[in-house]
């Protein structure tokens, strides 16, 4: 059953602790995005990566964290830096120009 | 920067209503366009989009939209909801050299009513 698989589904987390979303593909596809989503604003892209190896920044980076040692899997570290963590998380993979989702992390930091 | 705007935050319909949901992006080069579903508690799933050719594309479940170039715009629409059409709804642009990019819209949130 092909498809994207993100674990936990909710998470929680007390400030100051970094925690590690976790993002797996086996859809082959070579690109894989994290998405930040809170109520009103959409969806707003963390980190890319094109390929095994190297990844980018996106519009907010900024206390957020990535690795891409595997095609399959894109793990997301959001650290202590991050202000405001608080969110629902999103990943995604792409073939040509459509992206497909996963079902998302609800962390909670308290 | 390129910018993708809902001005519908909220809308809710009683079913068999009409529904159009506004989408405007400020990028002036060529784009490809989507919506985006995200119904609840499932996937964010693509519901239709644009890259070429007619601007008025189908999308699944009875969905089309409209691209408007002089306008920017890119409006979803359904000449009659369903109570199962409840859901949010994501505008998403990419510019075509932005390397797969996507710019989403801040979301609709439908409701329809039995």
């Amino acid at each position: 059953d092909g498809g994207i698989t993100q674990s936990p589904k909710y998470l929680f987390r007390k400030e100051g602790q970094n925690v590690t979303l976790s993002c797996e593909q086996n859809l082959n596809h070579d690109a894989m995005y994290w998405y930040r989503q809170d109520p009103g604003q959409g969806l707003r892209l963390i980190y890319y990566s094109q390929i095994v190896n190297d990844f980018q920044k996106g519009d907010i980076a900024e206390g957020y964290s990535v690795s891409r040692e595997k095609k399959e899997s894109f793990p997301l570290t959001v650290t202590s830096a991050q202000k405001n963590p608080t969110a629902f998380y999103l990943c995604a993979s792409r073939t040509g120009n459509e992206q497909f989702f996963g079902p998302g992390t609800r962390l909670t930091v308290l | 920067a390129q910018s993708v705007s809902q001005h519908n935050h909220h809308v809710i319909l009683s079913e068999a209503a009409s529904l159009e949901l506004g989408c405007n992006y400020s990028y002036g080069g060529t784009v490809n366009l989507f919506w985006y579903v995200q119904y609840p508690g499932q996937h964010l799933q693509l519901l239709l989009k644009y890259f070429s050719g007619d601007p008025l594309v189908k999308g699944i479940k009875g969905f089309e939209a409209e691209f408007i170039k002089s306008k920017f715009s890119f409006n979803l629409r359904k000449p009659s909801v369903q109570w199962s059409d409840t859901a949010e709804y994501f505008c998403a642009v990419n510019p075509n050299n932005a390397g797969n990019m996507l710019t989403f819209g801040g979301g609709t949130r439908l409701m329809v009513k039995p």
